[in-house]
């Protein structure tokens, strides 16, 4: 079954702290891997997107990672900020020939506090 | 901002009724796709337009249906509304589909209601 599976499902951490969120998946054929992060009551925005064969990739301070014989992505978010206060939402996409369908995460709720 | 424009913004309805949400795509996008998101859970794919027609379809039964305008505006229309109906509906578009590279921009959502 096609699954994407995150970890923890919320966390909480004080303003300036590191933290890494986790993603695992059962998505086959694989196409690419994608971050977003969704304020509350908003749309997803993307974060970063990478393919089989990027291991890492940045976005100021998220950094992603994946590894895709483990069928493993993380997302570290570095010197965190109020404004960081989502929910991160991992996206497998599934090649399918005709068009690549996109299947979701739950997302890991993260509450960043003064 | 995405560019991409949903309405409206919220909605209640009751059960059985029939209700039509709207997404103005991003400019030059020709591609849009639709999700529902239940609270609390990531988005569900419900189908996708290319180019106005319908090229992939989730797991959702057959009173889900939409529409892509030439100018790649899109409608998700819902039939005999129930219940579990009630959610974040978002919509995102795309320049090409789904695929490769294509990024997704994401609509600020209509929060359906069915009571």
């Amino acid at each position: 079954k096609n699954q994407v599976e995150q970890s923890p499902q919320s966390l909480i951490i004080l303003e300036g702290k590191n933290c890494t969120l986790q993603c695992n998946y059962t998505v086959s054929p694989f196409s690419n891997l994608r971050w977003y992060k969704q304020d509350t009551g908003r749309g997803p925005v993307s974060l970063t997107i990478m393919t089989f064969s990027e291991n890492t990739k940045s976005n100021g301070r998220y950094t992603a990672t994946l590894d895709a014989d483990t069928k493993q992505s993380s997302l570290h978010i570095t010197a965190s900020q109020l404004s960081d206060s989502a929910s991160y939402i991992c996206v497998v996409s599934r090649g399918l020939g005709g068009y690549n369908k996109l299947i979701f995460g739950a997302g890991t709720r993260l509450a960043v506090h003064p | 901002e995405t560019g991409v424009t949903q309405s409206p913004t919220h909605l209640i309805k009751t059960r059985g009724q029939q209700v039509t949400l709207r997404c103005s795509s991003q400019s030059g996008h020709n591609t849009v796709s639709w999700y529902q998101q239940a609270l609390g859970q990531g988005p569900q794919f419900i189908f996708q337009y290319y180019r106005e027609e319908e090229n992939g379809r989730g797991n959702f039964p057959p009173r889900f249906s939409g529409l892509q305008f030439p100018n790649y505006s899109s409608e998700l229309n819902v039939n005999a509304l129930e219940l579990d109906d009630s959610a974040l509906y978002l919509c995102a578009s795309s320049l090409g589909q789904t695929g490769s590279y294509n990024e997704q921009f994401f609509g600020p959502g209509t929060r359906l209601t069915v009571l």
